[in-house]
């Protein structure tokens, strides 16, 4: 079945470190594979998303890779500030109208 | 632009009980989406909508009903509240399908006693 998951639970870093974290998905039909991040308390917000026809896509601070060979996705954070601490998700879009979400992998950011 | 409006923030209902959570977004979004996050989890979609009148089931519609009379608002029904159905409750809207630009309201944290 369809489903997507993140490596590891929880990750902390130096403030000025850069942060790696990942996700493994399971369908390779998906059109897109998105990053949310979620602070405690509010609604995940989106990051960056990047089509199953990349393997490469820079945002602010923020890069997202794809290796489709063996179904994975990471989400690179440059210079990690203690505002990226939180929760954050990978999602798959398999359907038009329809995403499935990891787990999430909660960020800390020791100053 | 408020963006997506939830409520209410919070309720605690008991065994059998019925509710509405309300969810109204602004943005002219066609898409609306209604998740349930249980604690230490991701979004599980329950219902979705890719404009008035049309509604589809998600992943785990078990339970609850949908509806979209307008472009705005998307209101999900909970009949007959279970401990199960505990949880915190997320409303999303999107101009286009998938998670590609999905934009989420605050959440309602329900618990079910």
């Amino acid at each position: 079945g369809e489903s997507v998951g993140l490596h590891l639970p929880t990750l902390s870093v130096q403030e000025g470190d850069n942060s790696i974290i990942n996700c493994a998905y399971s369908n390779s039909a998906s059109d897109y594979f998105i990053w949310y991040k979620q602070e405690s308390g509010k609604g995940p917000q989106f990051i960056i998303d990047i089509r199953s026809n990349m393997d490469k896509r820079q945002g602010q601070r923020v890069t997202v890779l794809l290796n489709k060979t063996v179904k994975h996705l990471s989400l690179q954070i440059a210079a990690t500030q203690p505002g990226d601490s939180a929760v954050y998700f990978c999602a798959e879009n398999t359907n038009a109208g329809k995403s499935t979400f990891g787990d999430g992998t909660t960020l800390t950011v020791k100053p | 632009n408020a963006g997506v409006t939830q409520t209410p923030k919070f309720r605690i209902l008991k065994i059998g009980q019925s509710m509405t959570l309300q969810c109204t977004q602004d943005m002219n979004h066609n898409y609306m989406y209604w998740y349930r996050q249980d604690p230490g989890m991701g979004l599980k979609l329950i219902y979705y909508s890719v404009g008035a009148g049309i509604t589809d089931k998600g992943e785990v519609p078990n339970g609850y009903n949908v509806s979209r009379s307008t472009t705005e608002d998307f209101p999900l029904r909970l009949e007959l509240a279970a401990p199960s159905q505990t949880s915190v409750y997320f409303c999303a809207s999107s101009p286009s399908g998938g998670a590609r630009e999905q934009y989420f309201g605050p959440g309602t944290r329900l618990t079910v006693t």
